[in-house]
C-alpha cells in the first residue's frame, strides 16, 4: 500500500537551533515529492519539488533533500516566524498525490 | 498573478441549507481540485477536474456537488449537509492533470454545519 510518513509528528526550537523533519514514502512510482507550509486556517504554501533521488532545493533557511525512500527538510538558524505545518506530498500517477500527516514545527523567541 | 482565491473565507449553515463555494485562478492551470481538511489532519482528495471535465470523484457524497464552468473557475455547492462535514475547504490548481507537477492552493473556506 502507498504510504507516506511524516515524522516527528511535533517539533518544538529554540531560535537558531537547526534541525530537519523527515518525510519517507513507500510508493509504488514516485513521480514528485512537495514540500508544504501551512499555517493555521490557510492554505498549504508550496515550497519545493523534487523529482529524482539526489536532489536539492534550497530556499532562505529551508533546504530539501531526497533520496529513493525519503526526503528531508533542513531548517537552519530557524526564527519564530517559521513556525507552521510542514506537509510533505507525494504524486504517484495521474492525479494521485498522497498527503503524509504533516510535522507542527514551533520554534521559540 | 501565481494565486487562488477563494470565496467565501468563513461559511456558517443549517443542515437543510444550500450554499456554494468558489474558486478562482488565473495561472491557466488545466487542472482544479477540491480538498476536505480536519483539524490536524492532511488534506483528503475530494474532486479532480481536467480541462473541465469531472475526472476524479473520490467517493463523495452526493450531498457535495461540483462545477467547473470554464477554465479559471471551479464550484463546489453544497446542500442538505451533515455536522461532520464541517471542515476547511480547500481548492487547488496544477498546470494539468497528467503533469506531475506541484499544486497551489487557495487560502481555503472554513465551513461550519450547524
Amino acid at each position: 500500500e502507498d504510504q507516506v510518513t511524516q515524522s516527528p509528528e511535533a517539533l518544538r526550537l529554540q531560535e537558531g537551533e537547526s534541525s530537519s523533519l523527515n518525510c519517507s514514502y513507500t510508493v509504488s512510482g514516485l513521480r514528485g515529492l512537495f514540500w508544504y507550509r501551512q499555517d493555521p486556517g490557510k492554505g498549504p504554501e508550496f515550497l519545493f519539488t523534487l523529482y529524482s533521488a539526489g536532489e536539492e532545493k534550497e530556499k532562505e533557511r529551508l533546504k530539501a533533500t531526497l533520496t529513493k525512500k525519503e526526503s528531508f527538510l533542513h531548517i537552519t538558524a530557524p526564527k519564530p516566524e517559521d513556525s507552521a505545518t510542514y506537509l510533505c506530498a507525494v504524486n504517484i500517477g495521474t492525479y494521485k498525490y498522497i498527503f503524509g500527516t504533516g510535522t507542527r514545527l514551533k520554534v521559540l523567541a | 498573478d501565481t494565486e487562488v482565491t477563494q470565496t467565501p473565507k468563513h461559511l456558517v449553515m443549517g443542515m437543510t441549507n444550500k450554499k456554494s463555494l468558489k474558486c478562482e485562478q488565473h495561472m491557466g492551470h488545466r487542472a482544479m481540485y477540491w480538498y476536505k481538511q480536519k483539524a490536524k489532519k492532511p488534506p483528503e482528495l475530494m474532486f479532480v477536474y481536467s480541462y473541465e471535465k469531472l475526472s476524479i470523484n473520490e467517493s463523495v457524497p452526493s450531498r457535495f456537488s461540483p462545477e467547473c464552468p470554464n477554465s479559471s473557475l471551479l464550484n463546489l455547492h453544497l446542500h442538505a449537509l451533515q455536522p461532520e462535514d464541517s471542515a476547511l475547504y480547500l481548492c487547488a490548481s496544477s498546470v494539468r492533470m497528467d503533469n506531475y507537477n506541484e499544486q497551489f492552493f487557495g487560502p481555503g473556506t472554513r465551513l461550519t454545519v450547524l
